[in-house]
């Protein structure tokens, strides 16, 4: 069974980076059949899907238009973890971050504990 | 991007009685190729990340209790639950994994009566 363990800041300041961790256990980044994605939730969006970073022989990545510009999400095959990065971040990026990853659902059926980020001075 | 949309926002209902949530998604998510539904159903409790109770429209994941079903086909789904016990008080979202980008409902909120 997949379980995702996340860690990083739950602050973090206006127009900084906002970096969080996934480490996987009982998967690996580098399946050909799994994916590994982060998700956001605030009262405001919902739950927001954000990207995703899966291996089908090649390293392929897919992100939502709305962050699109701002955010990479990059495997560690050392580590076998992945990684949210989310640039220029402003108070409306405060939320709960989610990875979330597996074979199931498109790599929806398993996910991490969950973080509060504070966007804030 | 395929909107997801549920009804009703919030409803009560009381112990051991039938309820059912409903999604509706702005196009079709089933995909002929494997000739299945990408529709995923999540419960959430407070304080939780959601949990994965159906996927493919109406595939129960193993360990959840079988008075939990999906039905549905195309845009239009729903999420029964047979016989409500107190611990499935939550919030239900339905989502779509035709995507990319994946989308969810806007959520259930399931109290007792």
């Amino acid at each position: 069974q997949v379980q995702l363990q996340q860690s990083g800041p739950g602050l973090v300041k206006p127009s900084q980076t906002l970096s969080l961790t996934c480490a996987i256990s009982g998967d690996s980044v580098s399946s050909n059949s799994a994916a590994w994605n982060w998700i956001r939730q605030s009262p405001s969006r919902g739950l927001e899907w954000l990207g995703r970073t899966y291996y089908r022989s090649k390293w392929f990545n897919d992100y939502a238009v709305s962050v699109k510009s701002r955010v990479i999400i990059n495997p560690d095959t050392s580590k076998n973890q992945f990684s949210l990065q989310l640039k220029f971040v402003t108070p409306e990026d405060s939320a709960v971050y989610y990875c979330a990853g597996g074979v199931a659902v498109s790599g929806f059926g398993s996910w991490g504990q969950g973080i509060l980020v504070t966007v804030s001075s | 991007d395929i909107v997801m949309t549920q009804s009703p926002d919030s409803l009560a209902v009381s112990l051991g009685e039938r309820t059912t949530i409903n999604c509706k998604s702005s196009q079709t998510v089933f995909y002929s190729s494997n000739n299945k539904d990408h529709l995923a159903w999540f419960q959430q409790k407070p304080g939780q990340p959601p949990k994965l109770l159906i996927s493919w429209a109406s595939t129960r994941e193993s360990g959840v209790p079988d008075r939990f079903s999906g039905s549905g086909s195309g845009t239009d789904f729903t999420l029964t639950i047979s016989s409500l016990q107190a611990e499935d008080v939550a919030v239900y979202y339905c989502q779509q994994y035709y995507g990319p980008p994946f989308t969810f409902g806007g959520g259930t909120r399931l109290e007792i009566k």
